[in-house]
């Protein structure tokens, strides 16, 4: 079946360091991939996704490439912030339709705590 | 009110009490999801409704049972639970393509029901 693993955190950083979260994924078929940000409190809010190899997905100046050649969907940021301590949480989507939309349900890795320091 | 939205926000409850978790969408999808978030694994798909129709049941045990009236509202019944069931549970929803092939892969979260079972 499909999985989705994340590296272990939880990760600290100063602020304006560089930050890279890997994600690797296994499925069948083509799946969409998706990047989703959960801030203290709240619920899984999209940060970004790519629906097709080399896609680039972007938001809030984080990034991730979709690899196909190495099953990955790393999650950069060039320089963080002290409001991008959170938990992120690499995602899959299986299934596409008749009409090629790619749809169904998604398929987590176990999430990292980012935790960011003045 | 805009988005996903989740009653009540915290719940605490007996292992003999019977409750249930609210989810309204606001965004016209008409697809919804329950997932189970517990410490330290990974988010637990339990059930998905897809035009009101119940299409996944990640063999969830019967003391969970979800409800889904129309396509903007899905419940969670609560019975006989057991201590590990406390987590953190949440509603989601996306549009699913239809017959015109229309649709996203992007699931909406609410922010969650944290609920304590004693």
């Amino acid at each position: 079946g499909d999985s989705v693993t994340q590296m272990e955190g939880p990760v600290t950083l100063s602020e304006e360091a560089f930050l890279t979260i890997n994600c690797t994924y296994t499925a069948t078929g083509y799946p969409s991939l998706f990047w989703y940000v959960q801030y203290p409190g709240e619920g899984l809010q999209l940060l970004l996704k790519a629906t097709k190899a080399d896609d680039k997905g972007s938001n809030k100046g984080f990034e991730a490439t979709y690899r196909k050649e190495t099953t990955s969907f790393h999650l950069e940021k060039g320089s963080v912030q002290v409001s991008d301590s959170a938990v992120y949480f690499c995602a899959l989507s299986d299934g596409t339709n008749a009409g090629g939309t790619s749809y169904g349900k998604l398929t987590f890795g176990q999430g990292t705590i980012l935790t960011v320091h003045p | 009110e805009t988005g996903v939205t989740q009653t009540p926000r915290h719940l605490v409850m007996g292992m003999t009490n019977k409750k249930s978790l609210k989810c309204e969408q606001h965004l016209g999808h008409n697809a919804m999801y329950w997932y189970k978030q517990s410490a330290k694994k990974p988010l637990e798909l339990m059930f998905v409704y897809n035009f009101k129709e119940q299409t996944e049941n990640n063999s969830v045990p019967s003391r969970f049972s979800p409800e889904c009236p129309n396509s903007s509202h899905l419940f969670l019944h609560l019975h006989t639970l057991q201590p590990e069931d406390s987590a953190l549970y949440l509603c989601a929803s996306s549009q699913e393509p239809g017959l015109a092939g229309e649709g996203t892969d992007t699931q909406y979260f609410g922010p969650g029901t944290r609920l304590t079972v004693l």
